[in-house]
């Protein structure tokens, strides 16, 4: 059972565009959303993490928005590099519950052109 | 960069056959975790550690499966006879507690399994 949802499986932007993946979840007892970076041959790593009490999380290039009441939540790339390609993943898990695992969504190719 | 390390990278094998993956954890990081990643996923769940004590496993993890951490520092996933449908990726990952249990799992680059 699916339970994040990602949209698109893949995404082609020019240097210097706007990156947007959105994902959503249906599970309400989730309250930890990261996002994860992944190059072919690499494990995922975290890029940017968000809880629902803040709409949203900017570091750097990279911003979270969070719609609680949608039960979506997003991932913005600013001004795309061609190092930006990569697959990026979407996650949830429950906080506080001894329950440590992350749900993740099926992730997202994203080129970017030159 | 002490990160976490899986060994080996790359496994090939026949349908039927034992195979063991290691994992070896950032080293003061007490929880470790095991997911699987298929092409074209995301990584699935399959169990988690803190120091030796399995305390959560996933449906996914079949009776084929065993996960063990028994010092509580490296652990090794075996998967007995072997099939085809195990052909896929196996992440470890690991975790320092933090409280509010926003803690950042770092994940290994992973064992790609071929199963024949």
């Amino acid at each position: 059972q699916q339970q994040v949802k990602q949209s698109p499986q893949s995404l082609i932007v020019q240097k210097g565009g706007i990156s947007i993946i959105n994902c959503a979840y249906e599970n309400t007892a989730f309250d930890y959303f990261p996002w994860y970076q992944q190059f072919p041959g690499k494990g995922p790593a975290l890029l940017i993490a968000i809880r629902p009490d803040v709409s949203e999380k900017k570091e750097g290039r990279f911003t979270i928005s969070f719609n609680k009441s949608a039960k979506q939540f997003s991932l913005h790339i600013m001004d795309s590099q061609p190092g930006d390609s990569a697959t990026y993943f979407c996650a949830a898990r429950t906080l506080n519950t001894g329950f440590q695992k992350l749900v993740f969504g099926t992730g997202t190719r994203l080129l970017v052109s030159p | 960069d002490t990160g976490v390390s899986q060994d080996p990278r790359h496994k090939i094998t026949k349908r039927g056959q034992n195979v063991t993956f290691r994992c070896d954890p950032i080293s003061e990081h007490n929880r470790l975790y095991w997911y699987r990643q298929t092409l074209g996923q995301g990584p699935e769940f399959l169990t988690y550690f803190q120091n030796e004590a399995q305390l959560e496993k996933s449906r996914l993890l079949s009776d084929r499966f065993s996960a063990e951490r028994p010092k509580g520092s490296f652990s090794t996933l075996e998967i007995q006879r072997t099939e085809q449908g195990d052909s896929a990726m196996y992440l470890c990952a690991s975790s320092q507690p933090r409280a509010g249990g926003t803690d950042t799992q770092y994940f290994g680059p992973g064992t790609r399994l071929t199963v024949l």
